[in-house]
């Protein structure tokens, strides 16, 4: 079993859908939580950094992170074909510096 | 602000032949730069850990004589393919990160075709 379990897609949405993208582990030492975004032959920009359980808000990106259950997801209002791309998930733990990734789920927001 | 670099952004060279690539973070001090390598579809691998000023740690399975890494200074890392072959051709990324800085920022990638 894999440290991080993320859903490959693709996963097609129409624009202004609301967007679920998430994550499951099984390290319960992660304390730090990212979302990164991919596009295409691109290197990965972070969206999302969160420490331990809770939700954070930035524009219409929304993560939360849930200790107990080791779910994370990151959401995504009114989205835009702009925002298709891979977004990957990505953990620590406290005192590491290695990120553990998931696989990335491929995104495509079609008009 | 946390902006990295890396150049070349492609480069196509010859069986054998050497090549480097840079990474620099332009708008703070990298403590801790890291290494991956991307295949299509796949998620990033990390290859090796860098801290400025020290040797390089590499993950299991890279051949630190193949990728030589060096942190000189607290703004640049540069790895080095050496003896390239066309099974070396992948998406080079690399990250950086700031003392005491969970976030890893990273760089935009550099794709290497080896003939």
């Amino acid at each position: 079993q894999k440290e991080v379990e993320q859903d490959p897609g693709p996963l097609s949405v129409p624009e202004g859908a609301i967007v679920s993208l998430n994550c499951t582990y099984s390290n319960s030492a992660f304390q730090y939580f990212m979302w990164y975004r991919q596009y295409s032959r691109k290197g990965p920009e972070l969206l999302m950094y969160t420490y331990s359980s809770g939700n954070k808000e930035d524009g219409r990106f929304t993560a939360q992170v849930d200790k107990s259950s080791k779910y994370i997801s990151l959401f995504i209002r009114d989205s835009q074909p702009s925002d298709s791309a891979t977004y990957l998930c990505a953990m620590l733990t406290g005192g590491g510096n290695k990120l553990t990734f998931g696989t990335g789920t491929q995104l495509k927001v079609e008009l | 602000g946390a902006v990295v670099s890396q150049h070349p952004s492609w480069v196509i060279c010859k069986s054998g032949t050497s090549v480097k690539i840079e990474c620099r973070s332009l708008d703070f001090q990298a403590t801790t730069m890291f290494w991956y390598r991307q295949f299509p579809k796949q998620s990033l691998m990390l290859m090796a850990t860098s801290n400025e000023g020290s040797k390089a740690t590499y993950e299991q399975g890279v051949e630190k004589d193949k990728f030589l890494i060096n942190h000189a200074s607290l703004t640049l890392s540069t790895l080095t393919v050496t003896s390239a072959h066309p099974e070396d051709s992948s998406f080079y990324i690399c990250s950086a990160s700031a003392r005491g800085r969970e976030t890893q920022y990273f760089g935009p990638g550099t794709r290497l075709l080896v003939l």
